[in-house]
């Protein structure tokens, strides 16, 4: 079945500092990927869609300059989050579709970050 | 705005017993849903869909409902087992987002 990998399972940084997760699609080629982030105990949070090659689409209240999405190839998208603050710790998620027609969305381990 | 809900934020069954997962939702745009599991500090892993054109869709130990006049799904896990203690979402597409509900924290018990 798809398998997506993502990197690094588990981040710690200091505040004002710059964090990359990536995000893979294994075994077939992710035209649209969606990052999503879980506060504890709560919903997983959809943040973007992106598709390769275009800009990310961000949902409302999402800050698309903090939060810099980049989908350059069909195998990779990564989620930078810049200049974090405590309270963007949390776990981010990235899911990838390859748009068959198929619904299911296969999903990473999850990156937990803390930013102390 | 929470589109999907699940208002059973934990429930606890016995091992051997039915698990019965509720969920809610608003949008009638909705046309695709799916039940997640997930443990902690772990991506969710599909169980188990249903088109809206259906009204039950069963594989094993699991089985969806869908109630489209009510606006209400269901997953049935019978019989649970130990190893189906897990956060349990469910999620529903609309206009290319899933979108996920708040989750309810199964227990099962021996």
């Amino acid at each position: 079945g798809a398998v997506v990998s993502q990197h690094p399972s588990r981040v710690i940084c200091k505040s004002g500092t710059s964090v990359k997760i990536e995000c893979r699609s294994l075994d077939f080629q992710a035209t649209t990927m969606f990052w999503y982030r879980q506060f504890p105990k709560q919903s997983l949070m959809l943040m973007a869609t992106s598709n390769e090659g275009s800009k990310a689409t961000y949902e409302q209240g999402v800050e698309k300059d903090k939060f810099l999405i980049n989908h350059a190839s069909l195998t990779l998208s990564t989620l930078t989050v810049t200049s974090a603050h405590p309270e963007d710790s949390s776990f981010y998620i990235c899911s990838a579709t390859d748009r068959s027609g198929a619904n299911v969305l296969t999903f990473g381990a999850g990156s937990r970050l803390t930013v102390l | 705005d929470q589109q999907v809900k699940q208002n059973s934020p934990s429930l606890s069954v016995q091992e051997g017993r039915i698990s019965i997962l509720n969920c809610d939702y608003t949008n009638s745009m909705f046309d695709y849903f799916l039940w997640y599991k997930k443990y902690p500090a772990e991506g969710p892993t599909f169980l188990i869909s249903i088109s809206s054109i259906k009204d039950k869709n069963e594989d094993g130990r699991f089985t969806v409902f869908l109630n489209k006049s009510a606006k209400h799904l269901s997953l049935h896990i019978v019989p649970s087992q130990p190893g189906d203690s897990a956060v349990y979402f469910c999620a529903a597409w609309v206009t290319d987002k899933l979108i996920f509900g708040t989750g309810t924290r199964l227990q099962v018990f021996p």
